[in-house]
Formats: C-alpha cells, structure tokens, sequence
C-alpha cells in the first residue's frame, strides 16, 4: 500500500458527459502527479501540482483540468469525454517538487461507452 | 528530444532464469533521473529503483540489479533466478530537472513460467 487514496476505483460513463477523478496524497507529500495510461498512448504524464500550485504540465488535453486545493487532495475533472478518453487514471505524490521518488496510487479505470 | 526505448515488447522466460530488460533513453539534459516501475496484473505502478544521471554505479537489491551506462544511454535491468511473482510489466521512465516532466517507455511484459 503506497499510501496514495484514488476514488472512485471504477467509473463508466457515456461519450460527452464531466467526470471528477479524486486523489489524496500520502500524509506529508506537497506533490501530486496524474498520469493516463492507454491501449495506444501507454503511459503519459498529465499534469503536476506543488503546494496548491500548477508546477508542470505533459500531455494533457484542453478538455481535462486538474486542481489542488489546500488539504492537498487532488481532483482531475474531465469533460466532453470521447471513447479515446477510456483508459487508467493513476495520480502520484512525492515529497517535493519533482526528481523524487513518486508514490503511485491503485487508479481510476474510466470507461467511456 | 526526450524518449525512452524498451525494444523488448515481451519476454517469456522458465523460473529461476536470469532476464535482462532493455532501456535506451534519449536526452539533452545533462542532469536528469531514470526510474524502473513494476506493473503487476493487479494494476498498480510500484517504484524499483532511481538512478540520478550523475551516479553510474550499478546497483543490487536481492535479486535485482541495474547497470547504468551513460555512454550508450542505456539503463537496464536484470531479474536473477527469475520466480512467477516477477511476472508484470515494467516501466523504464526519464524525468527531466527542468518541469520534472516524466517520460516513460512503453512497457516490457515479462511471463515467468513455472
């Protein structure tokens, strides 16, 4: 158990419809990471927050936004959702702001039918 | 550009075999990190090993061991006495200093027959 919580584990929902993917990080990590991983992209990094704060950005759709907010959970909301969009959905936490050892939460499989 | 190659998409090998998997990674960086993940059928991504581009001593944990060789940019792992529980896909990822962007390659599934 890596310490990193991702909600829900599961998730089906249907082409054009919002959904809210949730991570709290391990107790003490200011970092919060989101990967995708696909079929056909693999694994790619999203995005990055430090301390509340956007630090880095990777392969992340217009349609796709992330926040982190003072407890230091973190939510990535995704909208317009296409079938491209099904994949895992893994958020990360480490102690500082990057080139640290990342602690990767269980996932959040989305299904988009 | 960054990349991160793992030529081997699959590799099938007998318990108790020594396996090595393959990592070539490109970057202008001249510091930077490489990192090896474990991803067993459970799904979840479990951190191996971190390699600081200034560090090209090989490592040994038990029955893991990595070598390091920034010359030919190449950062492998090898699996001794190999045991069915090493059965997952492995991950060899890049993170650069500057955005700490990470890069991974696409992934070596290893069968471990019993």
């Amino acid at each position: 158990d890596s310490g990193v919580t991702q909600t829900p584990k599961h998730l089906i929902t249907a082409t054009g419809q919002r959904v809210t993917l949730r991570c709290s990080p391990r107790s003490g990590d200011l970092s919060v990471y989101w990967y995708q991983q696909s079929l056909d992209q693999g694994l790619q990094f999203l995005i990055q927050y430090y301390n509340g704060e956007e630090r880095a950005k990777g392969n992340i759709l217009e349609r796709f936004s992330a926040q982190q907010f003072p407890d230091l959970h973190s939510e990535l909301n995704l909208s317009s959702l296409e079938l491209g969009d099904s994949a895992l959905y893994f958020c990360a936490s480490s102690e500082g702001t990057g080139l640290n050892e990342q602690f990767f939460g269980p996932g959040t499989r989305l299904t988009v039918l | 550009a960054q990349k991160v190659t793992q030529a081997q998409t699959e590799i099938s090998v007998v318990e108790k075999e020594d396996v090595t998997l393959d990592c070539v990674y490109e970057t202008r960086d001249t510091t930077y990190y490489l990192f090896w993940y474990k991803q067993p059928p459970s799904g979840e991504l479990v951190f191996l090993i971190r390699r600081n581009s200034f560090d090209e001593q090989n490592e040994i944990s038990g029955r893991y061991s990595w070598n390091f060789q920034k010359s030919t940019s190449s950062f492998n792992f090898t699996i001794t006495a190999s045991q069915v529980v090493d059965s997952a896909v492995y991950f060899c990822a890049l993170q650069r200093t500057g955005g700490f962007k990470t890069i991974f390659g696409a992934g070596t599934r290893l069968f471990v027959k019993a």
